[in-house]
Order: C-alpha cells, then structure tokens, then sequence
C-alpha cells in the first residue's frame, strides 16, 4: 500500500512568492492535517481537514491556506512568502477507522526554503 | 491551552544501554493521547508508541516503552538495549479531540546520540 505522498520533497522561493504543497493520504483515510516544523523546533499544527471542510486551523496568518478536494487529497498554499516561512512542512493522514499507527502516518515532508 | 515539556535537548548513551526521554503535558481534557516519534534526518516522523489517557497499562511496541504516570502528567519513552540506529531526535506529542477536530501538540524534542 502507498503510504503519505508529499510533493515537492524540496523547493526553493524567493520572498513575496506564493507557493503551493501537495499531499495524498493514505488510500480510505477521509483526514489530513499540515504542521510545519522550523529548524531546531517541534512541528506546529497549521490546518485540519475531514471530508473536504476544515475542522482545525492552528495560530498562523491568513496567508496560509489549505484545501482538501473530493479525492482526500490535500493542498497548502502560502502567500507572500517571508524568511521565516522558510521549513519543514509535514502532512499527516488520518484514519479513523485504521489502527495502523494509532491513525496517524506523517509524509516525510517538503523542505521549503524562502531566500 | 496544552503544552508538552521535553526538558533534555540532547542525550549521550552507550550502545546496548537502556536509555529513558522525558515528556511532561498539561491539560485540562479528560480524553487525550500521547505519542512518541522519531525523527531522523531525512525528516520523516516515524511512530514509535501511543498512550491514550484512559489506558490503564503502560504502553510497549518492541523495545519501546512508556511510562505513564497520569497524576504527575508524565509519559516518558524508555528504549530498552539502546542501538546506533537510535540515534535521531525524539518528539513527545498530545493529541487533542474536539468534536472530530484534533491536532497533535508537540514539545521541542531530544536529540538522542549512541555512542559505540
């Protein structure tokens, strides 16, 4: 089975840019969330989201948004990129009905650095 | 508001030694879950362990352990016979439900060493 897709594994943006991120859960897993990790620090949730509405949005500004489109896949997007967008971005999938992992399974991220 | 304190940025053990990370939460919820991850380099959070609060035994998956003390609001992660794979960091996570919302709180990790 495939596990958590993220796309790109890394990219490279210049202040003021908008960038987009990409995620696909687990095959059956209706949940994603998107936590975004600084150097040196625990991930950070930023967004929730279940059957395509958003259930959880964490501390960050309005130039961070997300969707989740009708095949559970997930986007990212931020706006206006600064200096300290610069990250580690991570995408969960959530399986309620899946104990593997107690439901949660992490991509292994996109690495996002803002010059 | 939830806050998970992992107070050792960085440990040195000896390889085949046992070795023990420690997290402390705060929350007010009843119903909550704790989680351990590791995390190499390549960024990946890997699940180690899960302990949910309602649990009346001490969570075990392999060499992994988790001491769960729920009236002094702890949960470490003891890994028995310590290998150099181990080495990467180690996050203490809480999982918070609302209503089907959650999220995962973090604390600020321990980077872990085995030495040979």
């Amino acid at each position: 089975d495939a596990g958590v897709t993220q796309s790109p594994t890394h990219l490279i943006k210049t202040r003021g840019q908008h960038v987009t991120l990409r995620c696909s859960p687990i095959s059956g897993h209706k949940s994603v969330s998107w936590y975004q990790q600084v150097l040196g620090q625990g991930p950070q949730f930023i967004f929730q989201y279940y059957e395509k509405e958003e259930r959880g949005r964490g501390n960050f500004p309005d130039r961070f948004s997300a969707r989740q489109f009708p095949n559970y896949s997930s986007e990212l997007n931020v706006n206006a990129l600064l200096l300290g967008d610069s990250a580690l971005y991570l995408c969960a999938s959530i399986g309620y009905q899946d104990g593997t992992n107690y439901g949660y399974t992490f991509g292994s991220g996109t690495r996002l650095t803002v010059v | 508001a939830q806050k998970i304190t992992q107070t050792q940025p960085g440990m040195f053990v000896q390889e085949k030694e046992a070795v023990t990370l420690d997290c402390t939460y705060d929350t007010s919820d009843q119903s909550y879950g704790l989680f351990w991850y590791k995390q190499p380099s390549s960024g990946e959070m890997i699940f180690l362990i899960y302990q949910g609060s309602y649990d009346e035994q001490n969570a075990t998956e392999g060499r992994y352990s988790l001491n769960f003390q729920k009236a002094r609001k702890s949960a470490n992660l003891v890994i028995s016979a310590s290998q150099l794979g181990d080495s990467a960091m180690y996050f203490c996570a809480m999982r918070e439900f609302n209503f089907g919302n959650e999220k995962l709180t973090f604390g600020t990790g321990t980077r872990l060493t085995i030495i040979p």
